[in-house]
Parts: structure tokens; sequence; C-alpha cells
């Protein structure tokens, strides 16, 4: 069965500070990968999602994710980090889009 | 045209209760889910309707929730016997077909006092 470890619960970075959020994950064939933002009074939004093909994906906001099958990781980046990325974020694994298994979140704190 | 909406936002009811919680999703899509978040905790899969009809429930946890959408619309999920350990938040998703990206709705609190 697939699983997902999000291995930090809170991060705190300055605005304009790059971001990396990490995520690894268990499964035995070639995975969906997402990436998903939760905010407050929000529903969860994808940010970017790997199927196959090149294995740096862009998504909106300025998000981008790197699939490293040899790490079973799939973090998730951003250059320059603005106040209205604080938020939870959720990576999440599947088989497909009906499919997704999800990690217990990082929440994002961003400081002035 | 609107979002997922899920309705109440919030529930708050006392163990043993029967609770209802809707979700409209978004006009057109066939496929529709239901996930459970407890606090701390990123969305559990519970169930996922194509049209009319379930095509995975393995994600229920017994035999208290219950989900229906009989008209290939609206989804209800139902609580039976609400314990405390029920309390989480209930989202909804849906999405154009079972292949297509899935689109959540803001979630129903439950709380079970």
């Amino acid at each position: 069965a697939q699983s997902v470890t999000q291995p930090d619960i809170h991060i705190t970075v300055s605005e304009g500070a790059s971001l990396e959020l990490r995520c690894n994950y268990s499964y035995g064939a070639t995975p969906y990968l997402f990436w998903y933002v939760q905010s407050p009074g929000q529903g969860l939004q994808l940010l970017l999602k790997y199927f196959s093909g090149d294995t740096l994906v862009q998504g909106i906001k300025g998000f981008e994710a790197e699939f490293k099958r040899s790490q079973s990781s799939f973090n998730l980046r951003k250059p320059s980090v603005h106040w209205s990325d604080a938020a939870e974020y959720f990576c999440a694994v599947g088989a497909g889009n009906n499919d997704m298994r999800f990690g217990a979140g990082t929440r994002l704190t961003v400081k002035p | 045209g609107a979002g997922v909406s899920q309705t109440p936002s919030n529930k708050v009811t006392e163990k043993g209760k029967y609770v209802e919680l809707r979700c409209d999703p978004i006009s057109g899509h066939t496929a529709l889910y239901w996930y459970r978040q407890s606090l701390g905790q990123g969305p559990e899969f519970l169930i996922y309707f194509q049209g009319t009809g379930a095509a995975d429930d393995s994600g229920l946890p017994n035999d208290r929730f219950f989900a229906v959408r009989p008209e290939g619309s609206v989804s209800t999920l139902k609580i039976q016997r609400t314990e405390r350990g029920d309390s989480a938040v209930y989202l909804c998703a849906s999405s154009q077909s079972y292949q297509d990206e899935q689109f959540f709705g803001p979630g129903t609190r439950l709380t079970v006092l």
C-alpha cells in the first residue's frame, strides 16, 4: 500500500527566502505524486502533480517539485516565499487521480 | 459555475446521535470523493463515487458510516451512533471523471460531544 511521509511538521521562513518542503513516499509501482495547499477556511488546492515525463514539475504560484525515484522523494520548492504562502502543505501519492493517500502535512509560517 | 460546496460548515452533536453531511459537487462532475481529516493529519480517503454508485468504499471505517449519491450529483455522508472519535473535518471533492483533478470543498467540521 502507498504511504507518504512529510518529516517536517512545521517550518518557518522569512519572506523572500527560499523554501523546500520534504516529501518521501512508499509505493510499489510508478507513483502519481501531488502537492496540495490548504489555507484556513479554504479547500485543498492542487499546486502541482507528477505522472510521468520530466521529473521537474512546475506548478501554480511559483512552486515547483522534483521527482527523485532513487530517493523516493518529491520535494516542493519555491525560490522566494511571499507572506500569502503561509498555509498547510500536503504531499500525496497514488495510483491515479482517484486513489490518493496524503501525508500528515507541513505547516508553513512566513516571518515578515 | 461555483466550486464544491458542503453543508453545514460546522456540526456539533452528542455521542450516539445520527448526522448527515451534504456535498454539492461542481456541476457536471461525475466523480465524487469523501475524505476525513483529523486534527494534525492529512485527509484520509473514505469513499469514491462514479455516478450514482460507490466505486470504492474501502476507506469507510465501519458500518456506522454510509454515503449515498442517488442522482449522481449531491452526496450525503451519514454517520450513525456517533462517537467522540468521529470528530474531524469531513472533506468532499469532485472531478470531471475519475482520471481528472479533484477539486475540494471547504469541509464540514464535525464535533461529537
